[in-house]
């Protein structure tokens, strides 16, 4: 099955500064690939998402970028704020009939004031 | 649509007693999911339905633990017997085949006594 691993686990950045969380997965049959994120004491919350088509994808201050070839995939925030701060949760799922997603095991990122 | 709606938020039980989680799906959704999440393992794929269909299962962790999906409204996640180390938060999701993002519930958060 799929193994989706996420580095690094834990990411302190001052406000402002940008943040980067990176992805790897091990089934070249992915082409899904959200991100999630989940406040304290919330549900997780699809931020951004990409497909296999697409190298790179941008909202606003977040942007993925996918390397099919290495299978990795990342997820940047640029000038962050302290609103920012959660868990991030990357993700993988292959076409078919049935949307399985795998989960990576989060980033906890803390943005400084 | 009021989203994925779980009952309940709060479970306290006592060692050794049946638990029963319940999911409603978002209207027209034929994908769902059970995850569980701890500190120590993070966001955990228990199991997940296609069509009412049980598709996989391979994420639940014991006999103790069984899932049903009775109509394309409703699922039960249960635990018999109940075990301390399964407090943790369980999340129920749904998706459409069509689209694949997530959409999760609010959890139940289970603390066994």
């Amino acid at each position: 099955g799929e193994n989706v691993e996420q580095h690094p686990s834990t990411l302190s950045v001052q406000e402002g500064d940008s943040a980067v969380i990176k992805c790897t997965y091990s089934d070249s049959a992915s082409n899904y690939f959200p991100w999630y994120k989940q406040e304290l004491g919330k549900r997780p919350q699809l931020i951004i998402d990409i497909r296999s088509n697409v190298g790179e994808k941008k909202d606003q201050r977040i942007a993925v970028t996918l390397n099919k070839t290495a299978k990795h995939f990342s997820l940047h925030i640029t000038e962050t704020q302290p609103e920012d701060s959660a868990v991030y949760f990357c993700a993988a799922s292959k076409p078919g009939g049935y949307q399985k997603v795998t989960f990576g095991t989060g980033t906890k990122l803390q943005v400084i004031p | 649509d009021a989203g994925v709606i779980q009952s309940p938020r709060h479970e306290v039980t006592e060692m050794g007693q049946e638990v029963t989680l319940r999911c409603k799906p978002i209207s027209g959704h034929n994908s769902l999911f059970w995850y569980r999440q701890t500190m120590m393992r993070g966001l955990e794929l228990l199991i997940y339905f296609n069509n009412n269909v049980p598709i996989d299962d391979s994420g639940m962790p014991e006999d103790r633990f069984s899932a049903k999906m009775p109509n394309a409204s409703f699922s039960t996640l249960k635990i018999q017997p109940s075990e301390p180390r399964d407090s943790a938060v369980y999340f129920c999701a749904s998706s459409s085949t069509v689209g694949t993002e997530a959409f999760f519930g609010q959890g139940t958060r289970l603390t066994v006594v």
